[in-house]
């Protein structure tokens, strides 16, 4: 059965900060890497990673895939308090077939004090 | 934008009622989902539909069911709620397996 584990579970920075969030999975075969940020509602869409090595950078946000040590990093740099979310991880199966669902880790916890 | 709506935020409900929660999206998306999240146990697929009136069961499906006919709209149904369903529900869409997934804002179910 395909596995997405996330780590830590949680994590408490003060803002200014800069973390590293890990994201390991054992999925046979997939497309693509898919990040997404949760507050207090619906997680929302960070970024979707297909190519291993290539990072992908929104302001302050950034990520990187490892196809083949199966790991995904995301990294927030100067950390505010608005960063304070669930980050969740989910590979994207591949086109085809019946194999349409996304297996999302449990997320990290992030917290940034003042 | 992509719109996901879900029919309520809140919903108190009694055990052994049926529960209708509903999604609807506008992007003529194929495929929808039915998540639901627990603290410290994540986000599970309870079902889903990749095509109007075709469904299947994802990680948790026992006691849900599902209904979408129209593309537009995929609704959960709990046949008679229990407290253990009480948690957020999410709904999701997509266009195709390519592209990542827009989530709905959630239902709070309290089922007491």
């Amino acid at each position: 059965e395909d596995k997405v584990v996330q780590s830590p579970l949680s994590l408490v920075v003060h803002e200014g900060d800069t973390v590293t969030l890990n994201c390991s999975y054992e999925v046979t075969n997939f497309r693509s890497l898919l990040w997404y940020k949760q507050e207090k509602k619906a997680p929302t869409f960070l970024f979707m990673l297909t190519s291993s090595g290539i990072e992908k950078k929104s302001g302050r946000l950034s990520s990187i895939l490892d196809k083949k040590e199966l790991f995904s990093i995301l990294n927030i740099t100067a950390t505010q308090t608005g960063d304070s979310a669930v980050y969740l991880c989910a590979p994207n199966p591949p086109r085809g077939g019946s194999n349409y669902k996304l297996t999302f880790g449990k997320g990290t916890l992030l917290t940034v004090n003042p | 934008d992509v719109k996901v709506t879900q029919s309520s935020r809140y919903l108190v409900k009694r055990t052994g009622e049926k529960v209708f929660l509903e999604c609807v999206q506008d992007m003529d998306h194929e495929n929808m989902f039915w998540y639901r999240q627990d603290p410290g146990l994540g986000l599970r697929l309870i079902y889903f539909s990749y095509d109007v009136k075709m469904k299947e069961k994802g990680d948790i499906p026992e006691g849900y069911s599902v209904s979408r006919e129209k593309k537009e709209r995929f609704s959960l149904i709990l046949e008679s709620a229990s407290t253990n369903q009480t948690s957020m529900y999410l709904c999701a869409s997509r266009p195709e397996a390519i592209y990542e997934q827009y989530f709905g804002p959630g239902t709070r179910l309290t089922v007491t």
